[in-house]
C-alpha cells in the first residue's frame, strides 16, 4: 500500500510564483526524499531530510518535516517553466533501503 | 559520466509474449530496484536487491522475475505480459548517505502490450 499522500495533486501558477506542495505519511520514517519526474523520464532525486531534522534548503528548494503530523512540504520559490513536472516523496524507515512514493503533485508553470 | 542506462527506451511486445527488460549502472551501488509506473501513479516497486539477495514486493505477480547476474547489470523477464503490464518501468540503484538510501533513476522504459 501506498505510505505517502500528496496533496495537492495537481496546481498551476505563474512563472516567479511560489509552489507549495504537502505529503502526509503513515508510519514512522527514518528519512523522507523528494523526487522530480519530467513527463515521461525517470526520477531525479531533489533532497533528502532525515526524521531528526525540521528544515533543509537547496538552491531555490525548502523542505520542512514536521514528525509529529507525519507530514512533509516542499517549496519551490520563484518558480520557471522548466519547473513544471510531477513530484514525489518517498519515506524510507529504518533499517531498510526499500522507499514508498506517495502519490505525486503534478505541477505547472505557466510562462 | 556515471549514470543508469536502461535498453530499450521503448518495448512493444505482443500479449503473452515474454519480454525482458534490462538495466546497467555505471554507479557501483549494492542496491538495484525496479518499478512500475501507470499513467499518472506513483512508482510501485516490484523487487529490489542487496548485492545479490533479492527481495521481491508481497503484491508483485508471479509473471514478473528479475536476474542481477553481477554487481553492474539486472533484468526484468515478463513472462506472459497482459494488457494490464503496460507501464512505464523503472530501474533505479542506490547509495547509502548516513543511514538513508539515495535513488538514481535510470530514463524508464515505457512498454506497450498488443
Amino acid at each position: 500500500s501506498q505510505q505517502g499522500e500528496e496533496d495537492p495533486q495537481a496546481l498551476s501558477i505563474q512563472e516567479g510564483e511560489n509552489a507549495t506542495m504537502n505529503c502526509s505519511y503513515k508510519t514512522s520514517i527514518n528519512n523522507l526524499q523528494w523526487y522530480r519526474q519530467n513527463s515521461g523520464r525517470g526520477l531525479v532525486h531533489l533532497i533528502l531530510i532525515r526524521s531528526n531534522e525540521r528544515e533543509k534548503h537547496s538552491g531555490r528548494l525548502r523542505v520542512t518535516l514536521d514528525t509529529s503530523k507525519k507530514s512533509s512540504s516542499l517549496l519551490i520559490t520563484a518558480s520557471r517553466a522548466a519547473d513544471t513536472a510531477s513530484y514525489f516523496c518517498a519515506t524510507g524507515s529504518s533499517g531498510t533501503y526499500k522507499y514508498i512514493f506517495g502519490t505525486g503533485t503534478r505541477l505547472k508553470v505557466l510562462a | 559520466d556515471a549514470m543508469v542506462i536502461q535498453n530499450p527506451r521503448y518495448q512493444v511486445t505482443q500479449f503473452g509474449k515474454p519480454v525482458t527488460l534490462s538495466c546497467s549502472q555505471t554507479l557501483n551501488h549494492n542496491v538495484m530496484y525496479w518499478y512500475q509506473q501507470k499513467s499518472s501513479q506513483a512508482p510501485k516497486l516490484l523487487f529490489h536487491y542487496y548485492d545479490k539477495d533479492f527481495n521481491n514486493e508481497a503484491d508483485t505477480p508471479d509473471n514478473f522475475q528479475s536476474r542481477r547476474p553481477n554487481t553492474s547489470f539486472c533484468f526484468l523477464d515478463i513472462r506472459s505480459p497482459g494488457l494490464g503490464d503496460a507501464a512505464m518501468y523503472l530501474c533505479a540503484t542506490s547509495r547509502r548517505s548516513g543511514s538513508a538510501y539515495e535513488q538514481y533513476f535510470g530514463p524508464g522504459t515505457r512498454l506497450t502490450v498488443t
